[in-house]
């Protein structure tokens, strides 16, 4: 069926080093991937998307990169710093599809 | 501040017991999905309304239920408590309900089964 895999699990870095996330997905119709940040006691709030007509997009310190061949997207994080602490989820749903399915998760610590 | 509105923030209960949770969709949005998160677990999506009617399906119980009102609103029930039912439950709503639709989460219910 339908999944996503998300790796690391875990992931601590020094503040100001870059972090980087990356999930794989097995349906090829997939054309949507958003990611989501978890606090601590919060609900997943969506940080940046891509869509699958782009390679690659950029929010200020975060960026999402897709490559649609290999069927794996990453998300960057430049400059980190302790508040970018949190979970972090991929995502992946394709357009006339209902279900979007989510990766376990990678927790990062931002070491000050 | 998503804009989606989750009622109540804890919700503590025994074994056996049944539950309702409530969940605002924000304004403009038609669906409503609801997921549970169990203890450093992922998001398992288990159902999604659109407009009223039910669309898609996940690893729902059979001891859980939804359904979505006329206003949009949402409630998630669960009968039949077990302890294993203590999780995190969001609610999160889209405009249209399709795949390629941002999805925007509330702030969840914490439920306790004891």
């Amino acid at each position: 069926g339908e999944n996503v895999e998300q790796h690391p699990s875990t992931l601590s870095v020094q503040e100001g080093d870059s972090a980087v996330i990356k999930c794989t997905y097995s349906d090829s119709a997939s054309n949507y991937f958003p990611w989501y940040k978890q606090e601590l006691g919060k609900g997943p709030q969506l940080i940046i998307d891509i869509r699958s007509n782009v390679g690659e997009k950029k929010d200020q310190r975060i960026a999402v990169t897709l490559n649609k061949t290999a069927k794996h997207f990453s998300l960057h994080i430049t400059e980190t710093q302790p508040e970018d602490s949190a979970v972090y989820f991929c995502a992946a749903s394709k357009d006339g599809g209902f279900k979007t399915i989510f990766g376990a998760g990678t927790r990062l610590f931002v070491k000050a | 501040d998503s804009g989606v509105t989750q009622t109540p923030k804890h919700l503590i209960t025994a074994t056996g017991q049944r539950v309702t949770l409530r969940c605002s969709p924000r304004s403009g949005d038609l669906s409503v999905y609801w997921y549970q998160q169990s203890l450093d677990q992922g998001l398992q999506f288990l159902i999604q309304y659109y407009n009223g009617e039910e669309r898609a399906k996940g690893n729902i119980l059979e001891r859980f239920s939804a359904q979505q009102f006329p206003d949009l609103h949402s409630e998630l029930n669960l009968s039949s408590l077990e302890l294993g039912d203590s999780a995190l439950y969001f609610c999160a709503s889209s405009v249209a309900g399709t795949g390629g639709d941002e999805q925007y989460f509330g702030p969840g219910t914490r439920l306790t089964v004891t």
